[in-house]
């Protein structure tokens, strides 16, 4: 019962490198989100999928890519590490959001990767 | 565009006193309204929802919350609280028809013995 795995949960990167973080959920759920978290700052989104193939942006998605190839796996990747990324990253997934049935499912978070930039 | 505020950063509470945590929101037509839980290096857990329906909404670990939609808020409480209770919680707040959950800056929780 693995509900949503991060890989790495640490990671240490220099200004100007780049690196995928792997979010995967073996629910079989449409929608996968990425935020990151920083004091008092609450979670914010940075990107979003409604399924395989569908990605769009949330609040804060400069500097960061998201690609959905399947329903199993959503990464995130950063093409310039910035000090200004240094944050804890969270992946969550749910069933399809929208007017469904299914559509008030609370999302299942990961147990989250935290990055330094230097 | 929506957001979701909650006042106050930490909370101290005597342990088996009540807790209150507190949450407002701002959100166009009808909210889902969220409340997740999380503890040192580690994800949010989910503790309840508002979707529709009573104003009382009741969840995980004995944890109530009470949706007033002339005040727009969404308390979070516990009539008696535990040290093991101690955390930081955060509410969220979408459309019923979106897809983007927006988060409060969580608050953190102390309940000592």
């Amino acid at each position: 019962n693995a509900g949503v795995t991060q890989t790495p949960k640490f990671q240490v990167l220099k200004t100007g490198q780049s690196m995928t973080l792997q979010c995967a959920q073996d629910m079989n759920h449409e929608y996968m989100s990425w935020y990151r978290q920083d004091p008092g700052m609450g979670l914010r989104l940075i990107h979003y999928s409604v399924g395989a193939g569908i990605t769009d942006q949330g609040e804060v998605p400069n500097g960061y890519n998201v690609s959905r190839s399947t329903t199993e796996d959503f990464p995130l990747r950063l093409l310039s590490a910035a000090p200004s990324q240094t944050s804890v990253y969270f992946c969550a997934s749910s069933p399809q959001t929208g007017q469904g049935r299914t559509g008030n499912q609370p999302q299942h978070f990961g147990d989250g990767t935290r990055l330094s930039i230097l | 565009a929506q957001s979701v505020a909650q006042p106050e950063d930490q909370v101290n509470v005597a342990e088996g006193n009540p807790l209150t945590v507190k949450c407002t929101y701002s959100v166009s037509g009808n909210p889902y309204l969220f409340w997740y839980v999380q503890y040192p290096n580690r994800g949010l857990q989910f503790l309840l929802k508002y979707i529709t329906g009573d104003n009382l909404v009741k969840g995980s670990y004995g944890f109530e919350a009470e949706f007033n939609k002339s005040q727009t808020s969404f308390h979070l409480k516990k009539p008696s609280a535990l040290v093991s209770d101690s955390a930081l919680y955060f509410c969220a707040a979408r459309r019923a028809a979106g897809n983007k959950l927006t988060f409060g800056g969580g608050t953190r929780v102390l309940v000592k013995p």
